[in-house]
């Protein structure tokens, strides 16, 4: 079991806009503004597309925005489009550990 | 840019000790902002942070395996290797090398597919 939970999978059609979440605890998600966001492709590397709730690295598409609210930090992806289909996992500043959570899979219909 | 590369044994037999090295090339890994961690996936499964290293030799470990995990750094070779002990089928994953800066994994090795099997 994941430390942070997050929904198995979310999907949506191009051009609109998804939201996955992240619930962790006070300990973890609700105790820092430090949740970051990862996206991944089958086989490939996980990248970074959200540190610090809601900042974007350079080169990252400002269609993805992360917000946090209590316990719950959140992915939005809008305007969605098909190269946006991937596993995206959220991970978060604990004290001495930084968990992940279980990964979400977004399908483009 | 900063870049990572895991080596070591892809195939470990059971009851055995799995050991990793990551280089880093491209910079310092002395670089006091950033340190160093190991992640773990198995296939078809999510991430799992194993543990971290300082450039001071500090970690920290993922509780669930932390009887059974070593890290440790070497900055004359800007390197830093992972030892997981009496290994089992289920420690069989994709072990990635990582810089982490604050709390965000900014840096990734392209990942090294380990076998744990007799």
């Amino acid at each position: 079991q994941s430390a942070l939970t997050q929904p198995a999978s979310v999907s949506g059609s191009p051009g609109q806009s998804i939201t996955i979440s992240c619930t962790g605890t006070s300990s973890d998600v609700g105790g820092y503004d430090y949740v970051s966001w990862y996206q991944q492709y089958p086989g490939k590397v996980p990248k970074l597309i959200i540190y610090d709730v809601s900042n974007r690295p350079s080169g990252v598409s400002n269609r993805f925005s992360g917000s946090k609210s209590g316990n719950t930090a959140s992915l939005t992806i809008s305007g969605l489009q098909a190269e946006d289909e991937a596993d995206y996992y959220c991970s978060s500043y604990a004290g001495s550990s930084t968990p992940f959570g279980g990964g979400t899979k977004l399908t483009v219909l | 840019q900063v870049q990572l590369q895991e080596s070591g044994p892809g195939l470990v037999k059971p009851s055995q000790t799995l050991s990793l090295t990551c280089t880093v090339s491209g910079g310092s890994i002395s670089s006091g902002s950033y340190s160093w961690s190991w992640i773990r996936q198995p296939a078809g499964k999510g991430l799992e942070w194993i543990g971290r290293i300082y450039t001071s030799g500090s970690t920290n470990y993922n509780p669930s395996l932390k009887s059974r995990v070593s890290i440790s750094i070497d900055t004359s070779k800007n390197q830093f290797s992972l030892k997981l002990t009496s290994v089992t089928a289920a420690d069989t994953a994709v072990y990635y090398c990582a810089g982490k800066y604050s709390a965000r994994f900014d840096y990734w090795g392209q990942g090294t597919l380990v076998t744990v099997s007799s």
